[in-house]
């Protein structure tokens, strides 16, 4: 079955103190892991989607990277406004195009 | 880039009655349309795969009568809360898949989602 497990499943900074979120991984078949940001009675904004282990990819203070078995999501001198819940999913090779989402990482960042 | 809308943001209806939510793909051609459901506290959850010109893909544990989907167009999904129970309150969020121009892979847009409380 396939499983997604995000860690911590809260975490709080100072503003730029630079940290990593953890998507740890179990799936037949990736398709893709896809990092997206909710902010409350939101739905999530998409941020990344990466396919191959190897793969990564920034944005400004965010970067993701993939191996075979987990992704990070790198915040680099993080500020309040990156504050959110950060979501990890994948999509499976017998899912079609439906992802599977884990249970997110709460990010508060303060000044 | 790809924007996927979703109407109304927030509804309270009483016990008993129907809800319609729409989800509409704003600048991109949608076959596939996704709706999951959300707890407070917890992730999205999968409820059903709508699919456009045919009947809808339910997830184990969801009832097909109660949550009707209906998707009649390429930029259109209908999700109906038939005879809505408080238990039913929750946080609804559609999707859609945007074809990655010149490749495979597919990315995955939300709407802004629909807070639905049933009283």
């Amino acid at each position: 079955e396939d499983q997604v497990t995000q860690s911590p499943e809260a975490l709080r900074l100072q503003e730029g103190e630079s940290s990593s979120l953890n998507c740890s991984y179990t799936v037949s078949g990736l398709r893709g892991l896809f990092w997206y940001r909710q902010d409350p009675g939101k739905g999530p904004e998409f941020l990344f989607t990466l396919y191959s282990a190897g793969e990564e990819k920034e944005k400004e203070r965010l970067k993701a990277t993939l191996t075979k078995k987990e992704s990070f999501l790198h915040i680099t001198a993080p500020k309040p406004e990156d504050s959110a819940t950060y979501l990890c999913a994948v999509r499976a090779s017998n899912s079609g195009y439906a992802l599977n989402f884990g249970k997110g990482t709460s990010l508060l960042v303060t000044p | 880039g790809a924007v996927v809308s979703q109407h109304p943001s927030r509804v309270i209806c009483k016990s008993g009655t129907s809800v319609k939510i729409e989800c509409r793909s704003l600048d991109f051609q949608a076959t596939t349309m996704f709706w999951y459901r959300q707890f407070p506290k917890q992730s999205l959850m999968l409820m059903a795969t709508s699919n456009e010109g045919s009947k809808a893909t339910y997830e184990q544990g969801v009832e097909k009568d109660k949550f009707l989907i209906n998707h009649a167009s390429l930029t259109l999904s209908t999700l109906t809360v038939t005879s809505a129970h408080p238990e039913d309150s929750s946080f609804y969020i559609c999707s859609a898949t945007k074809p990655d121009r010149g490749s495979v892979n597919t990315e995955a847009f939300f709407g802004q989602g629909t807070r639905l409380t049933v009283v």
